[in-house]
């Protein structure tokens, strides 16, 4: 079966400071991925997609990449985080034939 | 574009009480509908969902039909439990190119008390 990991679970980052949370992805080959962003008390946001290696889409312009350097692995990045960079951050995959998406743990970041 | 509309929350209920939680999209053509669970601290979990017309999505006793005439997807529950608290998101598949390009609304928190 298919599972899919994100670390940090938590993080508290002081502003500037650079950020990496990861995501990978198990049992399956070729996932479309996605990262979301969670804003307190709101919806979804989707910040990133990816159809394959080192194809990033952005959605909305920010202080955010991303990076997909193998298969099943995404990674959300920045070089200087800022406080309304704070949020609960859902990477998520979905396999090209279906358009289920299925969602990681979820990372909380705080920055102070 | 899509959108998807959700009933507004918190939602409170007393445990054993009846749950329905209204949701309504706008979308070009006929996208699969889906529920989502988060969890308090929580990823969101698929809890159920239809891929056309007429459908009905039903998981740990939580059920919603897709009704294309009136554009919705309406989550109902015939008795809640404590443990059902949590915030649930309707949404909406992509279509064609944007396929996997979900469409979520802004969730509804659902308190139950004992």
């Amino acid at each position: 079966s298919q599972t899919i990991h994100q670390w940090p679970a938590t993080l508290v980052q002081p502003v500037g400071s650079p950020l990496s949370l990861e995501c990978t992805v198990e049992g399956t080959s070729n996932p479309n991925l996605y990262w979301y962003r969670q804003a307190a008390g709101r919806g979804l946001q989707l910040l990133f997609y990816s159809v394959g290696i080192g194809q990033i889409s952005s959605e909305v312009p920010q202080n955010l990449s991303a990076s997909r350097p193998q298969d099943r692995q995404f990674i959300l990045s920045s070089k200087k985080l800022l406080l309304s960079d704070s949020g609960f951050y859902l990477c998520a995959w979905r396999q090209g034939s279906s358009n289920t998406i299925y969602f990681g743990e979820g990372s909380w970041l705080t920055v102070v | 574009g899509n959108s998807v509309t959700q009933m507004e929350g918190p939602v409170t209920l007393s445990e054993e009480a009846f749950l329905t939680i209204n949701c309504t999209y706008t979308a070009t053509g006929y996208p699969s509908l889906f529920w989502y669970v988060q969890y308090p601290g929580e990823g969101l979990q698929l809890l159920l969902k239809a891929t056309k017309a007429d459908d009905k999505g039903s998981n740990k006793g939580f059920e919603a039909t897709y009704r294309k005439e009136t554009t919705s997807f309406h989550l109902e529950k015939g008795s809640v439990q404590v443990s059902d608290s949590a915030v649930y998101f309707c949404a909406l598949g992509g279509l064609g190119t944007n396929a996997g390009k979900s469409t979520f609304g802004d969730g509804t928190t659902l308190t139950v008390k004992p």
